[in-house]
Formats: C-alpha cells, structure tokens, sequence
C-alpha cells in the first residue's frame, strides 16, 4: 500500500533557528496535509495543500507541494519553544475512494530557549 | 464551531472487558473516521463512516466496530481488549467522504490492564 517517510525523526534545535522537514511516497498523492500533535492531543490541522507545486504559509510555516506529486517539506521559521511537539505529513489513500489518510512516521521537535 | 469533541478522554480496563468510545463531529460535518496511534504502529486508520454506513475499514480484527447515527454522531467498540489495545484513538471528521481536509478531536486514551 502507500506509505509516507518522514524526515528527520526528531530535531533538536535552538529557539530562533529554522527549521525544515520533509516527507516522500514511492506513488503520488493528490492531496498533502501537514499536522501538529502536541502531548495528550489530537492532531491539528497546519497546512493542506491541493495543487502539486503549490506553495502556502500559514504564519511562520511555509509548506510545499512537490511538482512530482510524491513529496513535501514543511519550514518553520525562527522557531519558538512552543513549537514543541510532532509534525506529521499525510495524504488521502488513493486505493480507496474515501477520507481514510495515510500518515508520515512524524518529526519530533524540540526547541531550546 | 465547536471542534471534534471526544469521550471519555481518559478511560482504564481490563483485559476481556469491553470499551465504547464516543466522538461528535463538527456540526455540518457528515464523515466520521477513526484512528488508533501508539508508539510503535503510528497512527493507523479504524474505519470511516458516512450517512451511517460504513465505507471503509482498516487492517484491525473483527473486535473492532463502529457504528454512525443519524446525527453523524459516531462511537466505536471494542470487545475482549487485550493490551494490545492500550492506545490513543482518535476521531477525525470532514464535510464529505472523500477529498476534504480531516480535522481531528482530542482522543480517548486506552489503558488495558
């Protein structure tokens, strides 16, 4: 089935510096999300990206669409520590005409003030 | 907009008993999809629903169940847990089936004893 990698696994930065990850799949996806799951929580919404090539921000968070339609990275500028937590990618199985999303393995992210 | 709102959020068993967990879409949206994550396995996709029918299922064992009603409320069950079980299952919900953007509730952690 499809699969999504994720890299890095974790980053250990320091407050203020940028931070980018990226994530890849052997098949394409029409669609790539990018969450944010803190301890305890839920995963939340960041960024979605629709069109391959396309380019969003969402405050200090820039994503892309790979013009390849198999990856995207995600940058984080001047990081904060509330920044902490896991980013994952994400993209609807195409095997299946419904919601159901195939996840990245994550990237752990801690921030040094 | 009230979000995705799960319950209980926190919830102790044994092995051999059973579990429903509850999850409340956001309002307006129709699909209802669940995901169970744990440390090793990541975030695996349970099963979806849409307009009470269950349109999709993942590679879980026939003690995991579902249903939808009417109000796109949905639950989802478990019977004979094993520790196996121990994880945090997570409800996500979006407008359509298939092609929009999941946002996802808190989560019901499961310990299994």
């Amino acid at each position: 089935g499809q699969q999504l990698n994720q890299s890095p696994q974790s980053m250990f930065i320091q407050e203020g510096e940028d931070v980018s990850m990226n994530c890849t799949s052997s098949s394409i996806f029409n669609t790539w999300l990018w969450y944010k799951q803190e301890p305890g929580e839920g995963p939340v919404l960041l960024i979605a990206l629709y069109k391959a090539g396309e380019l969003t921000s969402n405050g200090r968070l820039t994503a892309q669409f790979g013009i390849t339609r198999k990856d995207s990275f995600l940058n984080i500028s001047a990081s904060i520590p509330s920044d902490v937590g896991i980013y994952f990618c994400a993209g609807p199985d195409g095997s299946s005409n419904t919601g159901k999303l195939i996840f990245g393995q994550g990237t752990t992210l801690q921030v040094k003030p | 907009k009230a979000g995705v709102t799960q319950t209980p959020r926190y919830l102790i068993k044994t092995r051999g008993q059973q579990v429903t967990l509850s999850c409340s879409p956001i309002s307006g949206h129709r699909s209802v999809s669940w995901y169970q994550q744990t440390p090793g396995q990541g975030l695996q996709f349970l099963f979806e629903y849409f307009s009470e029918t269950q349109r999709n299922k993942g590679n879980f064992p026939g003690r995991f169940s579902g249903r939808q009603f009417s109000n796109s409320r949905s639950e989802m069950n478990v019977s004979t847990l094993e520790l196996g079980d121990s994880a945090l299952y997570l409800c996500a919900s979006s407008w359509r089936l298939a092609g929009d953007t999941q946002y996802f509730g808190p989560g019901t952690r499961l310990t299994v004893l």
